[in-house]
């Protein structure tokens, strides 16, 4: 167990409003990660970070912002949700590159965009 | 984005029996490949990181291969137990960026 929390762990919200959600992670790993979970579409990566204040997008980064001001916090912002933003948010960490570090997974945050 | 197939979408086995499946990817684009389990309201876990062509790769009944220049890897799990029952995915890491494209999973169901 890679200490990650995810807060908050399930929401409700309306279209249009914002919403932030948090991944905190108490291993000190550099890489942080957030994905979304879809049927039919597995997991998908919204944005990653690798080190403090550097952040890159992932395939399906439209509508969501990111920040990392801290090691151990990492933020995704949907900026005004839609009801398609509606899905399961899983945030990772990595110590280290992909090519050979694995990934510690969060346990995952339900939002209800309505 | 890269296309990560995964196959059979859902397998039924009865407990004793050894399985596999397959996760297939672009070879061209390969540069690492990752195995996760993933229990019904649970996170994924990792089980393995591959990177060498003929890499095989052991924890406990659960084996892996992989085959980088056709573009696939098998998962094997040897004499299923109802513990075993889980999505097992497989996450592409590509030569251009360190992210992931995982396939849509196996779903296993071990049966008593």
């Amino acid at each position: 167990d890679a200490g990650i929390t995810q807060s908050p762990r399930h929401k409700v919200t309306e279209t249009g409003t914002p919403v932030t959600l948090r991944c905190h992670q108490t291993e000190n790993h550099r890489y942080m990660y957030w994905y979304r979970q879809d049927p039919g579409h597995g997991l998908r990566l919204i944005h990653y970070s690798y080190g403090v204040k550097d952040t890159d997008k992932g395939e399906v980064s439209d509508g969501y912002s990111v920040s990392r001001s801290k090691t151990e916090d990492f933020l995704l912002t949907l900026e005004s949700a839609t009801s398609s933003q509606t899905s399961v948010y899983f945030c990772a960490t990595a110590t280290g590159e992909l090519y050979q570090e694995t990934q510690y997974f969060g346990p995952g945050t339900r939002l209800l965009v309505l | 984005i890269l296309n990560v197939e995964q196959s059979p979408q859902s397998l039924h086995v009865q407990e004793g029996d050894s399985t596999n499946f397959t996760c297939s990817f672009p070879s061209s684009n390969f540069y690492a490949l990752h195995w996760y389990r993933w229990e019904t309201a649970k996170s994924p876990e990792a089980l393995f990181v591959m990177t060498l062509n003929g890499d095989e790769k052991k924890k406990g009944r659960i084996s892996a291969t992989l085959n980088t220049k056709e573009g696939y890897s098998y998962l094997y799990i040897k004499g299923s137990q109802p513990e075993d029952s889980a999505t097992y995915l497989c996450a592409l890491v590509p030569n251009t960026g360190n992210q992931f494209y995982f396939g849509t999973g196996t779903s296993l169901t071990v049966i008593p």
